[in-house]
Protein backbone atom coordinates (compact mmCIF):
# COMPACT_ATOMS: atom_id res chain seq x y z
CA UNK A 1 0.00 0.00 0.00
CA UNK A 2 1.60 3.16 -1.18
CA UNK A 3 2.07 6.18 1.26
CA UNK A 4 1.46 9.52 0.16
CA UNK A 5 4.52 10.33 -2.61
CA UNK A 6 6.11 13.82 -3.98
CA UNK A 7 7.95 14.63 -7.00
CA UNK A 8 10.16 15.44 -7.22
CA UNK A 9 12.67 15.42 -4.11
CA UNK A 10 14.92 18.36 -4.81
CA UNK A 11 14.79 21.20 -6.91
CA UNK A 12 16.31 24.10 -7.46
CA UNK A 13 15.43 27.57 -9.72
CA UNK A 14 16.41 31.09 -9.94
CA UNK A 15 14.35 33.90 -8.02
CA UNK A 16 11.56 34.74 -10.46
CA UNK A 17 10.82 31.30 -12.02
CA UNK A 18 7.86 29.19 -11.46
CA UNK A 19 7.65 25.60 -10.30
CA UNK A 20 5.20 23.20 -9.72
CA UNK A 21 5.35 20.23 -6.99
CA UNK A 22 3.63 16.99 -7.12
CA UNK A 23 1.78 14.88 -4.62
CA UNK A 24 0.07 11.55 -5.15
CA UNK A 25 -2.06 11.16 -2.32
CA UNK A 26 -2.19 7.10 -0.14
CA UNK A 27 -4.17 5.15 -1.67
CA UNK A 28 -8.31 5.65 -0.41
CA UNK A 29 -7.73 8.86 0.78
CA UNK A 30 -9.08 12.19 -1.05
CA UNK A 31 -8.18 14.91 0.52
CA UNK A 32 -4.91 16.57 -0.10
CA UNK A 33 -3.26 19.50 2.14
CA UNK A 34 0.19 21.29 1.20
CA UNK A 35 2.72 22.50 3.87
CA UNK A 36 5.53 24.43 3.94
CA UNK A 37 8.73 23.85 6.13
CA UNK A 38 11.64 26.40 6.61
CA UNK A 39 14.76 25.67 7.82
CA UNK A 40 13.95 24.67 11.95
CA UNK A 41 11.11 25.80 12.29
CA UNK A 42 7.10 23.54 12.39
CA UNK A 43 5.71 23.16 9.06
CA UNK A 44 3.29 25.58 8.17
CA UNK A 45 -0.57 25.30 6.36
CA UNK A 46 -0.46 26.48 2.79
CA UNK A 47 -4.39 25.20 2.18
CA UNK A 48 -6.11 22.19 1.67
CA UNK A 49 -8.25 20.72 -1.23
CA UNK A 50 -11.04 18.51 -1.16
CA UNK A 51 -13.45 17.51 -4.28
CA UNK A 52 -10.88 19.51 -6.69
CA UNK A 53 -11.56 22.56 -4.71
CA UNK A 54 -9.41 24.68 -2.37
CA UNK A 55 -11.66 24.24 0.87
CA UNK A 56 -9.17 26.46 3.20
CA UNK A 57 -5.90 28.46 3.24
CA UNK A 58 -3.25 29.76 5.05
CA UNK A 59 -1.68 32.80 5.65
CA UNK A 60 -0.09 32.63 1.77
CA UNK A 61 -0.03 35.21 -0.99
CA UNK A 62 -1.60 34.63 -4.17
CA UNK A 63 1.66 33.57 -5.55
CA UNK A 64 1.12 30.11 -4.07
CA UNK A 65 -1.95 28.33 -5.93
CA UNK A 66 -2.88 24.51 -6.77
CA UNK A 67 -4.79 22.08 -8.24
CA UNK A 68 -6.29 18.59 -7.43
CA UNK A 69 -7.53 16.29 -10.30
CA UNK A 70 -10.14 13.74 -10.28
CA UNK A 71 -7.55 11.10 -9.37
CA UNK A 72 -6.65 13.11 -6.24
CA UNK A 73 -3.70 13.76 -7.05
CA UNK A 74 -2.24 17.75 -6.33
CA UNK A 75 0.00 19.90 -7.99
CA UNK A 76 1.19 22.97 -6.30
CA UNK A 77 2.33 26.10 -8.38
CA UNK A 78 4.46 28.53 -6.90
CA UNK A 79 5.34 31.81 -8.94
CA UNK A 80 7.65 34.87 -9.23
CA UNK A 81 9.97 32.89 -6.45
CA UNK A 82 11.68 34.93 -4.42
CA UNK A 83 14.74 33.55 -2.41
CA UNK A 84 12.56 32.88 1.15
CA UNK A 85 10.23 30.25 -0.80
CA UNK A 86 13.36 28.27 -0.18
CA UNK A 87 11.99 25.20 1.73
CA UNK A 88 10.75 21.74 2.69
CA UNK A 89 7.12 21.36 0.69
CA UNK A 90 5.01 18.89 2.36
CA UNK A 91 2.12 17.09 0.93
CA UNK A 92 -0.16 15.98 3.00
CA UNK A 93 -3.16 13.39 2.45
CA UNK A 94 -6.43 12.09 4.48
CA UNK A 95 -9.89 11.17 4.29
CA UNK A 96 -12.48 14.51 4.07
CA UNK A 97 -15.77 15.30 3.87
CA UNK A 98 -17.75 14.07 7.03
CA UNK A 99 -14.84 11.48 7.86
CA UNK A 100 -13.38 14.85 9.91
CA UNK A 101 -10.57 13.30 12.31
CA UNK A 102 -8.70 11.66 9.83
CA UNK A 103 -5.30 11.73 10.84
CA UNK A 104 -2.96 13.15 7.90
CA UNK A 105 -0.24 11.20 6.61
CA UNK A 106 2.88 13.13 5.21
CA UNK A 107 4.86 12.68 2.30
CA UNK A 108 8.59 13.28 2.38
CA UNK A 109 8.46 16.26 0.65
CA UNK A 110 9.93 18.19 -1.98
CA UNK A 111 13.40 20.64 -1.41
CA UNK A 112 13.14 23.56 -3.06
CA UNK A 113 15.97 25.97 -3.32
CA UNK A 114 16.04 29.10 -5.23
CA UNK A 115 18.86 31.27 -5.49
CA UNK B 1 -6.92 26.67 17.56
CA UNK B 2 -5.28 26.52 20.93
CA UNK B 3 -2.04 27.16 21.45
CA UNK B 4 0.53 24.22 22.74
CA UNK B 5 3.85 24.61 24.64
CA UNK B 6 6.46 21.80 24.80
CA UNK B 7 10.19 21.83 25.85
CA UNK B 8 12.45 22.86 23.73
CA UNK B 9 14.26 19.49 23.93
CA UNK B 10 14.73 16.11 25.90
CA UNK B 11 16.89 12.91 26.61
CA UNK B 12 16.08 9.79 27.46
CA UNK B 13 18.12 6.39 27.70
CA UNK B 14 17.45 3.67 25.12
CA UNK B 15 14.84 1.00 26.95
CA UNK B 16 13.58 3.27 28.97
CA UNK B 17 10.26 5.16 28.78
CA UNK B 18 10.20 8.58 27.34
CA UNK B 19 7.35 11.37 28.48
CA UNK B 20 6.85 14.59 26.37
CA UNK B 21 4.84 16.68 27.97
CA UNK B 22 2.71 19.16 26.41
CA UNK B 23 0.71 22.46 27.80
CA UNK B 24 -2.86 23.36 25.78
CA UNK B 25 -4.17 25.76 28.53
CA UNK B 26 -6.91 27.36 26.56
CA UNK B 27 -8.26 24.26 24.28
CA UNK B 28 -11.56 24.20 23.97
CA UNK B 29 -14.32 21.45 24.37
CA UNK B 30 -14.45 20.68 20.54
CA UNK B 31 -10.27 20.52 20.26
CA UNK B 32 -8.63 17.08 19.96
CA UNK B 33 -4.53 16.91 20.53
CA UNK B 34 -2.52 15.24 18.29
CA UNK B 35 0.81 14.03 18.05
CA UNK B 36 3.10 13.82 15.56
CA UNK B 37 6.78 13.02 14.86
CA UNK B 38 9.36 14.14 12.44
CA UNK B 39 12.53 11.77 11.94
CA UNK B 40 15.39 13.86 10.01
CA UNK B 41 14.97 14.63 6.38
CA UNK B 42 11.44 12.69 6.63
CA UNK B 43 7.93 14.36 6.43
CA UNK B 44 6.16 14.14 10.05
CA UNK B 45 4.52 10.83 10.97
CA UNK B 46 1.37 10.72 12.79
CA UNK B 47 1.42 9.19 15.86
CA UNK B 48 -1.62 9.17 18.16
CA UNK B 49 -4.73 11.56 19.12
CA UNK B 50 -7.20 12.25 21.39
CA UNK B 51 -9.83 14.01 23.17
CA UNK B 52 -10.42 13.10 26.90
CA UNK B 53 -9.49 9.95 27.77
CA UNK B 54 -6.50 8.27 27.59
CA UNK B 55 -5.23 6.19 24.07
CA UNK B 56 -3.05 3.93 23.51
CA UNK B 57 -2.33 2.32 20.47
CA UNK B 58 0.98 0.55 18.97
CA UNK B 59 3.20 3.06 19.05
CA UNK B 60 2.21 5.37 22.24
CA UNK B 61 0.41 6.00 24.88
CA UNK B 62 -1.82 9.27 25.33
CA UNK B 63 -2.73 10.66 28.82
CA UNK B 64 -4.46 13.87 29.43
CA UNK B 65 -5.24 15.68 32.67
CA UNK B 66 -8.62 15.63 33.96
CA UNK B 67 -9.01 19.56 32.90
CA UNK B 68 -7.79 18.79 29.67
CA UNK B 69 -5.01 21.66 30.06
CA UNK B 70 -1.80 19.39 29.37
CA UNK B 71 -1.00 15.89 27.92
CA UNK B 72 1.68 13.53 28.24
CA UNK B 73 2.86 11.30 25.20
CA UNK B 74 4.76 8.54 26.43
CA UNK B 75 6.76 6.06 24.47
CA UNK B 76 7.07 2.80 26.71
CA UNK B 77 10.39 1.11 25.43
CA UNK B 78 12.21 4.22 23.45
CA UNK B 79 14.65 2.84 21.04
CA UNK B 80 17.37 5.10 18.70
CA UNK B 81 15.28 4.78 15.86
CA UNK B 82 12.70 7.33 18.42
CA UNK B 83 14.72 10.16 18.55
CA UNK B 84 12.86 12.74 16.64
CA UNK B 85 11.31 16.31 16.70
CA UNK B 86 7.88 15.37 18.53
CA UNK B 87 5.05 18.22 17.71
CA UNK B 88 1.75 18.47 20.10
CA UNK B 89 -1.11 19.75 18.03
CA UNK B 90 -4.52 20.90 19.04
CA UNK B 91 -6.64 20.46 16.25
CA UNK B 92 -10.53 21.72 16.30
CA UNK B 93 -13.19 19.14 15.17
CA UNK B 94 -16.21 21.93 13.37
CA UNK B 95 -18.24 19.33 12.48
CA UNK B 96 -19.53 17.90 8.93
CA UNK B 97 -17.80 19.75 6.03
CA UNK B 98 -15.91 21.70 8.32
CA UNK B 99 -13.33 20.14 9.45
CA UNK B 100 -9.96 21.46 9.98
CA UNK B 101 -6.88 20.15 8.03
CA UNK B 102 -4.90 23.38 9.34
CA UNK B 103 -2.65 21.70 11.97
CA UNK B 104 -0.89 24.20 13.20
CA UNK B 105 2.85 23.18 14.26
CA UNK B 106 5.35 24.87 16.94
CA UNK B 107 8.59 24.04 17.50
CA UNK B 108 7.98 20.88 19.19
CA UNK B 109 10.32 18.64 21.57
CA UNK B 110 13.60 17.46 20.00
CA UNK B 111 14.09 13.71 21.49
CA UNK B 112 17.39 12.38 21.54
CA UNK B 113 17.60 8.65 22.66
CA UNK B 114 20.92 7.81 24.05
CA UNK B 115 22.42 3.95 23.71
Amino acid sequence: DAGVTQSPTHLIKTRGQQVTLRCSPKSGHDTVSWYQQALGQGPQFIFQYYEEEERQRGNFPDRFSGHQFPNYSSELNVNALLLGDSALYLCASSLGGDRGLSPLHFGNGTRLTVT
Amino acid sequence: DAKTTQPTSMDCAEGRAANLPCNHSTISGNEYVYWYRQIHSQGPQYIIHGLKNNETNEMASLIITEDRKSSTLILPHATLRDTAVYYCIVRVYRGSGGSNYKLTFGKGTLLTVNP
